[in-house]
């Protein structure tokens, strides 16, 4: 099946600093998602990206859907202390059977320290 | 918008017994529902997806017969885990898709379930 490496597991980091985490599949995705999971939470979906090239900001947010549809990175600018949790990207592939079918990388971990 | 809501948000309950755990699209109707299930730590692990008035679609290595799956309306879709067991433990979570947005999904909070 579809799998995605998402990296890096963890990051601990100081308010104010830049954030940046990323998604590689070995398959090709016509849609890549960013969500942010807090503790004891479902995901809230921060930025979705439909087509190749393209790059979407979302506030201090941006992201970006890779060239080869096989990655994209989320960066976060100026960090604050309620960036804490979980970040998870998704990505969709093409119809068929995985047809609006989500895969999720492992996630990120971000934690910030005033 | 776009508001999708779990009931119970916890429940703990007995080696056997089985647990229903509801899921809603409060102010759009989902003709899809997707069932995960998340260990801690770990990441979101799809289990079937659901559409309403059908049958659910499994992944492999999921059991129908264990996790039954009901999607009697647009707004409502339901998990129910049957004869559950302590390995049953997780955080379930459900999405619900928009028509109008093949891709975008929304979650649920999610449901804490214990089995003793």
């Amino acid at each position: 099946g579809q799998q995605l490496n998402q990296s890096p597991q963890s990051m601990f980091i100081q308010e104010g600093e830049d954030v940046s985490m990323n998604c590689t599949s070995s398959s090709i995705f016509n849609t890549w998602l960013w969500y942010k999971q807090e503790p004891g939470e479902g995901p809230v979906l921060l930025i979705a990206l439909y087509k190749a090239g393209e790059l979407t900001s979302n506030g201090r947010l941006t992201a970006q859907f890779g060239i080869t549809r096989k990655d994209s990175f989320l960066n976060i600018s100026a960090s604050i202390p309620s960036d804490v949790g979980i970040y998870f990207c998704a990505g969709q592939g093409e119809g068929g059977t995985n047809a609006g079918k989500s895969t999720f990388g492992d996630g990120t971990t971000l934690t910030v320290k005033p | 918008g776009a508001v999708v809501s779990q009931h119970p948000s916890r429940v703990i309950c007995k080696s056997g017994t089985s647990v229903k755990i509801e899921c809603r699209s409060l102010d759009f109707q989902a003709t899809t529902m997707f069932w995960y299930r998340q260990f801690p730590k770990k990441s979101l692990m799809l289990m079937a997806t659901s559409n309403e008035g059908s049958k659910a679609t499994y992944e492999q290595g999921v059991e129908k017969d264990k996790f039954l799956i009901n999607h009697a309306s647009l707004t409502l879709s339901t998990l129910t885990v049957t004869s559950a067991h302590p390995e049953d433990s997780s955080f379930y979570i459900c999405s619900a898709r928009l028509a109008s947005s093949y891709n975008e999904q929304f979650f649920g909070p999610g449901t804490r379930l214990t089995v003793l």
